[in-house]
């Protein structure tokens, strides 16, 4: 079964910084896909990206971007220019390519951002 | 598009009592599942669907059910619910091909 581990439960950073989130999985699959979801209080799950695993670039959004090393298993979010607007819950999650389609998330990561 | 819908947003029932949360979605996904959070333990899948009339069990499918007859509704009914199943409850649907799951604005279920 896949698992998914986020081991930071807290970050905290100021406006205007980078800050990097991290994310790990288990799998023996080789296609399959990752994605950080934001919950802010509103409690709605926001895609912020996905990663496709055949994809060796790694996927930016804006001030949005990953480190996706397949071999490691790792996929952590990196976060620049942080804004008040940034302050979430941070989900990592994985998604199998063929199958159930389910995702399997990590417990999250409360991002707090200091003014 | 309204997107994914959930009612009711909150709700509040005692120990042994039935409910049936709704899910509706206006996008004709095929896909649709339910999944729980739980303080400290991100979401988990309860049940999900393929299709109409096709559905399986998650991980931790207990204490629910649910049917499929169309493809823009996915009910979760509780038969006898349990303080285990306080928890925050959201609908989610994806596109056949596609990757992206969409979810609804959740139902807080808090049991007595």
């Amino acid at each position: 079964a896949q698992t998914v581990t986020q081991s930071q439960p807290e970050m905290s950073v100021q406006e205007a910084e980078t800050v990097t989130l991290s994310c790990t999985y288990d799998t023996s699959e080789s296609d399959y896909y990752l994605f950080w979801y934001k919950q802010p209080p509103s409690r709605q799950m926001i895609l912020v990206i996905r990663q496709e695993a055949y994809k060796q670039q790694n996927a930016t959004e804006n001030r949005f971007s990953v480190n996706f090393q397949k071999a490691a298993k790792s996929f952590s979010l990196k976060i620049s220019d942080s804004q008040l607007g940034d302050a979430a819950m941070y989900f990592c999650a994985y998604g199998r390519d063929m199958g159930r389609r389910a995702l399997t998330f990590g417990s999250g990561t409360r991002l707090q951002v200091q003014p | 598009n309204a997107g994914v819908t959930q009612t009711p947003k909150f709700q509040v029932l005692k120990t042994g009592q039935s409910m049936t949360l709704q899910c509706a979605q206006d996008m004709n996904h095929e896909y649709m599942s339910w999944y729980r959070q739980d303080p400290g333990m991100g979401l988990r899948l309860i049940h999900y669907s393929v299709g109409a009339g096709i559905t399986d069990q998650g991980e931790v499918p207990n204490g629910y059910n649910v049917s499929r007859s169309t493809t823009e509704d996915f009910p979760l009914r509780l038969l006898s619910a349990a303080p285990s199943q306080t928890s925050v409850y959201f609908c989610a649907s994806r596109p056949t091909g596609g990757h992206e799951q969409y979810f609804g604005p959740g139902t807080r279920l808090t049991v007595t």
